[in-house]
Parts: C-alpha cells; structure tokens; sequence
C-alpha cells in the first residue's frame, strides 16, 4: 500500500534551518509529483511547493519562494522539503502529500504523510 | 497572488443540510477538490473534480460548480460530519496549488 513516512519532530532557533524528509513506498517513486503543505495550529492547511520527483523539477509559493527548497533521492525514494530564516511564525505541522490524480487507469486519491511538528523557539 | 475564500464557520442542526462555499477567479476553469479534516488528523479528501465523491465517502456529500463559487453539501448531518472543511484548486495557469482557509462545521 502507499505510504509517506516523513522524519520526526524538530526543534529550531529563529534564524536556522530545518530539513524534512519524506520517504515513499508502495508505488513507483518517479510517476507522482511530491506537495509540501503546512497547518499552524488552528489554523487552515498552507501549500508550500512541489517537486516533480522524475525531473527534479520544481514550483514554489511566492510567499517562500526564497527561503524553501525541495530536493529528492531516487535511490531511496525520499522528497526532502529544507526552510531556511525560520521565525516563529513557521511553527507548524508540515506533511507531504501526493495530491489527487487521474490517469489512464483512473481516480488515484491523496496520500499523505504523519506530519512533522517544527517548533521554532 | 491567487486565493480561495471560504467562511469561518458553519452551524447546522443534526438532520439539516449544511453547505459549505469557496470562491476563486479561476474556479471556473481549474477543478476544485474538498478536505474533511478532524483534531489530530490528516486531512480526508470526500470530493474531487468538483462534483465527484471518492469511494467510501457517504453520499450525503455533494459538490457543485456554479462558476467563480464551489459548493461543498452535506445532506442530513450527522454529529461525526463536525470538523472542519478546506477547498484546494490551482491558479489559472496550473503553476502551483491553493488552499481555501477552512471551515469549522459545528453540529448543534
């Protein structure tokens, strides 16, 4: 089955930078971009940007357009998600997620990881 | 840059029907996809293409297209429906993905 299993939680100055990781398995890892979203507490879910885990290929959201960087390892499967200049204000649950899609065979649904709790303190 | 809209908060008495609005410019054009997200979990898709229902998602939920508004519907609520609700669609151009802010269905 697919599954998205993403590192654990961080801890984080203001001013340092925090890496993610997102392993996929239970499917070919080239054929499905990779999202980033994010969800403040009580708050709504924020896109952050997507890699094209067959190119490298990627597309941000303005608003982090110069802090974030999306990478990935074909050998293992594994989207990387780095933010830079952390605030407090980026203290959140990151997940990533195949996003719904269609192909040939039809409807492929969402997947998502567990989520990744960054404290910026 | 490119953004949904959505209420704050819905109420709704058990039974009724609730319903639940996004706008954007582009959702005449680009699909918009609906999130059933409970405390603690990950989002759960229960709409897709703007009208489409993913297997094993009740039918009481429906969604519909009236142009630059999408309409989430939720036909006799039960008390499980209460959580909150998020629409996702793309700019005009397909660059990059957005999220509505989210709406916090309450089932008196």
């Amino acid at each position: 089955q697919v599954q998205l299993v993403q590192s654990g939680a961080e801890v984080k100055k203001p001013g340092a930078s925090v890496r993610v990781s997102c392993e996929a398995s239970g499917y070919t890892f080239t054929t499905y971009d990779i999202n980033w979203v994010r969800q403040a507490t009580g708050q709504g879910l924020e896109w952050l940007g997507w890699l094209n885990t067959d190119s490298g290929d990627t597309g941000y959201a303005q608003k982090f357009q110069d802090r974030i960087t999306l990478t990935r390892d074909t050998s293992s499967s594994t989207v990387y998600m780095e933010l830079s200049g952390l605030k407090s204000e980026d203290t959140a649950v990151y997940y990533c997620a195949r996003f719904p899609s269609e192909d040939s065979s039809g409807f492929w649904p969402p997947y998502w990881g567990q989520g990744t709790l960054v404290t910026v303190s | 840059s490119y953004e949904l809209t959505q209420p704050p908060s819905v109420s709704v008495s058990p039974g009724q029907t609730a319903r639940i609005t996004c706008s954007g410019d582009a959702l005449p054009k680009q699909y918009a996809y609906w999130y059933q997200q409970k405390p603690g979990q990950a989002p759960v898709l229960v709409i897709y293409k703007d009208s489409e229902r993913p297997s094993g998602i009740p039918e009481r939920f429906s969604g519909f297209n009236s142009g630059t508004t999408v309409t989430l519907t939720i036909s006799g609520v039960q008390a499980e429906d209460e959580a909150d609700y998020h629409c996702q669609s793309t700019d005009s151009t397909k660059s990059y993905w957005v999220f509505g802010g989210g709406t916090k269905l309450t089932v008196l």
